[in-house]
């Protein structure tokens, strides 16, 4: 069964500064996609960027990016100029075939004004 | 708007009581699911259908039926068999049944026991 371990439970980051939220996974497969999700307060579920693991470039969007070592099983997520509106849950995820998302639990993202 | 709605916003359920949560799409995607998210923790998944009168149970299913009769539409039962129902529920879709597909997320219903 494959894990996702998210081992910052809460983070702060000063508005406009960079700050990286950690991951890792656990599988023995080779073919899998990873993703961040952002919670905010209404609790809907946003997604924020994906990387297929069989692509060696890390995905972009915008003021996110991803930092992916496959062989570390390692999928952080940089958040660049960080915003007020920033502020939520960010959820590490990883799909394996077209069934579940396997979830972390989460990291709690301050932005401090 | 194309989108996955969810109803209601919250839902009280007593004991005993079977309650029915809505979920909706007009994305024309195959594939729906429902997640459950406990205080602290990820999302948990229930159940799931990839194509329409076609459903397999998830990591906790005990509890919980559905049913696929439209392809838009893919309702949660909490039957009184689900001793601990108390939660957030999120319904989820994807656009087909070919692999590795990204799954979009509805706003959710809070379900409280009274």
């Amino acid at each position: 069964a494959q894990t996702v371990t998210q081992s910052q439970p809460e983070m702060s980051v000063q508005e406009a500064e960079t700050v990286t939220l950690s991951c890792t996974y656990d599988t023995s497969e080779s073919d899998y996609y990873l993703f961040w999700y952002k919670q905010p307060p209404s609790r809907q579920m946003i997604l924020v960027i994906r990387q297929e693991a069989y692509k060696q470039q890390n995905a972009t969007e915008n003021r996110f990016s991803v930092n992916f070592q496959k062989a570390a099983k390692s999928f952080s997520l940089k958040i660049s100029d960080s915003q007020l509106g920033d502020a939520a849950m960010y959820f590490c995820a990883f799909l394996l075939g077209h069934e579940k998302l396997t979830f972390g639990t989460g990291t709690r993202l301050t932005i401090i004004p | 708007d194309g989108g996955i709605t969810q109803s209601p916003k919250y839902l009280f359920r007593k004991e005993g009581q079977n309650v029915t949560l809505s979920c909706e799409q007009n994305l024309n995607h195959d594939a729906m699911y429902w997640y459950r998210q406990d205080p602290g923790q990820g999302l948990r998944l229930i159940y799931y259908s990839q194509i329409v009168n076609d459903f397999q149970k998830g990591d906790i299913a005990e509890g919980y039926s559905v049913s696929r009769e439209k392809k838009e539409s893919f309702p949660l039962t909490v039957t009184s068999a689900q001793k601990n129902p108390t939660a957030f529920y999120l319904c989820a879709s994807s656009p087909g049944t070919s692999k590795q597909e990204t799954q979009y997320f509805g706003p959710g219903t809070r379900l409280l026991v009274l």
